[in-house]
């Protein structure tokens, strides 16, 4: 399978624990984002790299998030001291940067988290 | 930042009709808009996008339309089938932040046999 995957799809946690995502992109893509999707909704924006450079936060992204993509290739998404209100899909998405753009965006299969 | 509207939030066709779903967008700036469609426990998939610079885009059964003036777009699907079902997002960014997407809250499209 040579799209976006995400790793693991489904996690339960308890509140207070501490959560960690994985996202590997379609390869040659160098721009990764981290959308949040509730029940009923759109994808919700949080952030995005390109390459290793996280450049842009959503005021979604409170100081219990944090994401790394120390390598330019896959991604992680930790959320610490996890609250009931972050239960959602997160959903990771890539694209490939090119002069001229805006660039479709790819997205993976999400990670559902419940939070109890 | 931008804001979009998606309307209406269900729709029930019979097979064979057409289905149309609109969205408005609040930025003038915006100049992407793509449309995802999210089948139940799957991702969304981008089925179509349209730029600032077209007023319409077709492939097969599915066309978009774009309005700048008005600040919105269309999506409108012809000879509808049962795996038009579905739930459809619109989405715009900006020329600005041609990063983020900012999507409407959905459409679920029915289709009945």
């Amino acid at each position: 399978d040579t799209g976006v995957s995400q790793n693991p799809r489904h996690k339960i946690t308890k509140r207070g624990q501490n959560v960690t995502f994985r996202c590997d992109p379609i390869s040659e893509h160098n721009r990764l984002y981290w959308y949040r999707q509730t029940l009923g909704q759109g994808p919700e924006f949080l952030t995005y790299f390109q390459n290793e450079a996280q450049l842009e936060k959503s005021r979604l992204l409170s100081d219990r998030f944090s994401a790394e993509r120390p390598k330019g290739s896959f991604s992680t998404l930790e959320i610490q001291r996890t609250e009931q209100g972050d239960s959602a899909m997160y959903l990771c998405a890539s694209s490939l940067a090119r002069p001229v753009g805006p660039y479709e965006q790819y997205f993976g299969p999400g990670t559902r988290l419940t939070v109890t | 930042g931008e804001n979009v509207e998606q309307h209406p939030s269900t729709l029930s066709v019979q097979e064979g009709d057409s289905a149309v779903i609109k969205c408005t967008y609040s930025d003038s700036a915006s100049n992407y808009f793509p449309w995802y469609k999210q089948e139940l426990g799957k991702r969304p998939q981008l089925i179509i996008d349209i730029r600032s610079n077209v007023g319409e885009k077709k492939d097969q059964r599915i066309a978009v339309t774009l309005n700048k003036t008005a600040k919105h777009f269309s999506l409108h699907i012809t000879e509808t089938q049962p795996e038009d079902s579905a739930v459809y997002f619109c989405a715009a960014s900006l020329r600005s932040n041609d990063y983020k997407l900012s999507f409407g809250a959905g459409t679920t499209v029915t289709v009945r046999a």
